[in-house]
């Protein structure tokens, strides 16, 4: 089946530093593949997307992503982060085979805590 | 623009009642589910319909019933609450097939 693995539950950084959350997940045959974040108390929202072409995506707020099919990752990167990045974010794939196909799937979450 | 509404916010129930979350988009989306979020679990799919008149199961589908008799509006209904149903529950809603999803604020539920 396929899944989404985070490995990392929680990342500490300073403000200012570069961030990477890293994001594996098994093969499908097209990767639908997205990028949320969630504030405290708050739903999700979408930080980025790809479906195809260019392999390395611009989101909002400053966020980029880029797919690797030979290492099966759509890491989340952000040369400087922000203290108003502190929040969870997740990572999505689109299912295209077996049961529940057309939805998403989420990894388990990593949360960000950004140091002064 | 509302996107998707969820009500109520807050809820807490006892053992064995029941209850329905509601769940409108104004998007005119074909597409929503609804889904749980557990600590250290991430979001996990409960049920989702493709269109009006048509629903189907997620990964979590115990204790939880559907019915999407409108492209706008797909309630979540808890037949008998249990304390294991405790959780925040999401609805979304996406234009098709693996496309973007667009999710509500969310309902935490408390089951005592």
């Amino acid at each position: 089946a396929q899944s989404v693995t985070q490995p990392d539950i929680h990342i500490t950084v300073s403000e200012g530093a570069s961030l990477e959350l890293r994001c594996n997940y098994s093969y499908g045959a097209t990767p639908y593949l997205f990028w949320y974040v969630q504030s405290p108390g708050q739903g999700l929202q979408l930080l980025l997307k790809y479906f195809s072409g260019d392999t390395l995506v611009q989101g909002i707020k400053g966020f980029e992503a880029e797919f690797k099919r030979s290492q099966s990752s759509f890491n989340l990167r952000k040369p400087s982060v922000h203290w108003s990045d502190a929040a969870e974010y997740f990572c999505a794939v689109g299912l295209d085979y077996g049961g529940s196909q057309g939805n998403l799937i989420f990894g388990k979450g990593t949360k960000l805590s950004v140091k002064p | 623009n509302a996107g998707v509404t969820q009500t109520p916010k807050f809820q807490v129930l006892k053992t064995g009642q029941s209850m329905t979350l509601q769940c409108a988009q104004d998007m005119n989306h074909e597409y929503m589910s609804w889904y749980r979020q557990d600590p250290g679990m991430g979001l996990r799919l409960i049920h989702y319909s493709v269109g009006a008149g048509i629903t189907d199961q997620g990964e979590v589908p115990n204790g939880y019933n559907v019915s999407r008799s409108t492209t706008e509006d797909f309630p979540l209904r808890l037949l008998s609450a249990a304390p294991s149903q405790t959780s925040v529950y999401f609805c979304a809603s996406s234009p098709g097939w693996n496309t973007e999803a667009f999710f509500g604020q969310g309902t935490r539920l408390t089951v005592v």
